[in-house]
């Protein structure tokens, strides 16, 4: 059973790029989060999108967009990427938009911005 | 979910039983307590859920006493592989739609 597959698993942009991450869910699972892990840092909530939606958004600027597809695969864009934006992302889905201990991980794309 | 305050950091040597402990005190009645891991280059991963008393599991037990407002992870006999950074959360179990808020979590290190 595949869990949560992110790609790439690294990528170097260069500032004011764009770029787009991708997420394909744990089999069974219909609901999409994306965090931000900053070097040292506990990882931060970006976003979460179910049935289609964005439900649920943290404390990021309208630069972090997202979208999620009929198999329930996601993609996170960062446009006017600032050296800031250098950090882990991190996938993680569910079922139903939870609970607190229903969500599986990815491995996360490592974005370096110069 | 209710904020919570653990050591940044931690040592331990293996075979050493490793305790850390986690302070909620603004836990509300519907809120459990619950521990991720995270290894290096890798997403953090559920370890271990509570409400009360103990809990165990093949990995670690979980010690909430009465009033709720602190909770101990113990891993028995740790090994260099337990060398992570364990997250505690506290929230409701049941509810949809709870995003996870992690703060910096405590880095454990387990040497030789």
């Amino acid at each position: 059973d595949a869990g949560v597959t992110q790609s790439p698993t690294h990528l170097i942009k260069t500032r004011g790029q764009q770029v787009t991450l991708r997420c394909s869910p744990k089999s069974g699972h219909d609901t999409v989060s994306w965090y931000q892990q900053a070097l040292g840092q506990g990882p931060q909530f970006i976003f979460q999108y179910y049935e289609e939606e964005e439900r649920q958004r943290g404390n990021f600027p309208d630069r972090f967009s997202g979208h999620q597809f009929p198999n329930y695969s996601s993609e996170l864009n960062v446009n006017a990427l600032l050296l800031g934006d250098s950090a882990l992302y991190l996938c993680a889905s569910s079922v139903g938009q939870g609970p607190i201990d229903g969500y599986t991980f990815g491995s996360g794309t490592r974005l370096t911005v110069v | 979910l209710a904020k919570t305050t653990q050591p940044i950091s931690m040592d331990s040597y293996e075979g050493q039983e490793v305790n850390i402990t986690c302070s909620h005190n603004n836990i509300a009645t519907n809120d459990y307590i619950t521990w991720y891991q995270q290894f290096p280059s890798q997403g953090p991963r559920f370890i271990i859920q509570g409400y009360k008393t103990k809990v165990t599991n093949e990995v670690a037990s979980l010690f909430i006493p009465a009033d709720r407002k602190s909770s101990t992870l113990s891993l028995p006999r740790v090994s260099l592989s337990d060398t992570a950074v364990y997250y505690c959360l506290v929230g409701d179990k049941d509810q949809a739609g709870t995003a996870l808020i992690f703060g910096k979590g405590t880095t454990l290190s387990v040497s030789s």
